[in-house]
């Protein structure tokens, strides 16, 4: 079956480095996904990166993927307040597009 | 360009009705999904139409349905109607089944 597992909340200063990790268990996932959630809106596509590569960096984020391990991480450098949000892992769990996601992990960023 | 739009925004039923979600996707993608969000919890897979047809289904009743149009936007119905139904609805749209989806604001369905 499908699972994709994050830790539920992360707490960081302003300034600071936040990673946000993430397990899945479909080893034939093509693609795993980063969204962020704010506040009563929808979902916005981070950044995403393909199976066959090990990381992914796009401004201040870097997206690690350990593919034995099935463990994805996502770094945020420098956070800001404006970071603060729920941030979801999903995997492409078939080839026509169905996203399975996390739980979400809260990130909640203090001056 | 618009993002995915959905309407309505907020939706107030009472247990037994019936209700009609809409989508209109990305100007040139053909592809729409639904996903059902649960307070606390991450997005869950409805649908997915791609040029018209249903290409796959999630783990929900046959409560649910959709459809897509020719010009693309969807519909998606959700009959007789649970308290359990009460979630946020998001759309997502994608040029093709392929590539990255971009999700809509979502419906927000309160179920009395």
């Amino acid at each position: 079956g499908e699972d994709v597992e994050q830790s539920l909340f992360l707490s960081v200063r302003e300034g600071d480095s936040s990673v946000i990790n993430c397990t899945y268990t479909d080893s034939s996932s093509t693609y795993l996904y980063w969204y962020k959630q704010e506040p009563g809106a929808g979902l916005q596509l981070l950044t995403y990166i393909f199976s066959n590569m090990d990381m992914k960096q796009d401004q201040r984020l870097t997206v690690l993927l350990n593919k034995k391990d099935k463990h994805l991480s996502l770094r945020i450098a420098d956070t800001q307040t404006g970071d603060s949000a729920i941030y979801f892992c999903a995997e492409k769990a078939d080839s026509w597009g169905k996203l399975q996601f996390g739980a979400g992990t809260q990130v909640v960023v203090t001056p | 360009d618009a993002g995915v739009t959905q309407s309505p925004t907020h939706l107030i039923k009472t247990r037994g009705q019936h209700v009609t979600l809409r989508c209109s996707p990305i100007s040139g993608h053909k592809s729409v999904s639904w996903y059902q969000q649960v307070l606390g919890q991450g997005p869950q897979f409805i649908f997915q139409y791609y040029e018209k047809e249903e290409r796959g289904r999630g783990n929900f009743p046959d409560r649910f349905s959709a459809r897509q149009f020719p010009n693309y936007s969807s519909e998606l119905n959700v009959n007789a109607l649970l308290l359990g139904d009460s979630a946020l609805y998001l759309c997502a749209s994608t040029l093709d089944s392929y590539n990255e989806q971009f999700f809509g604001p979502g419906t927000r369905l309160t179920v009395l």
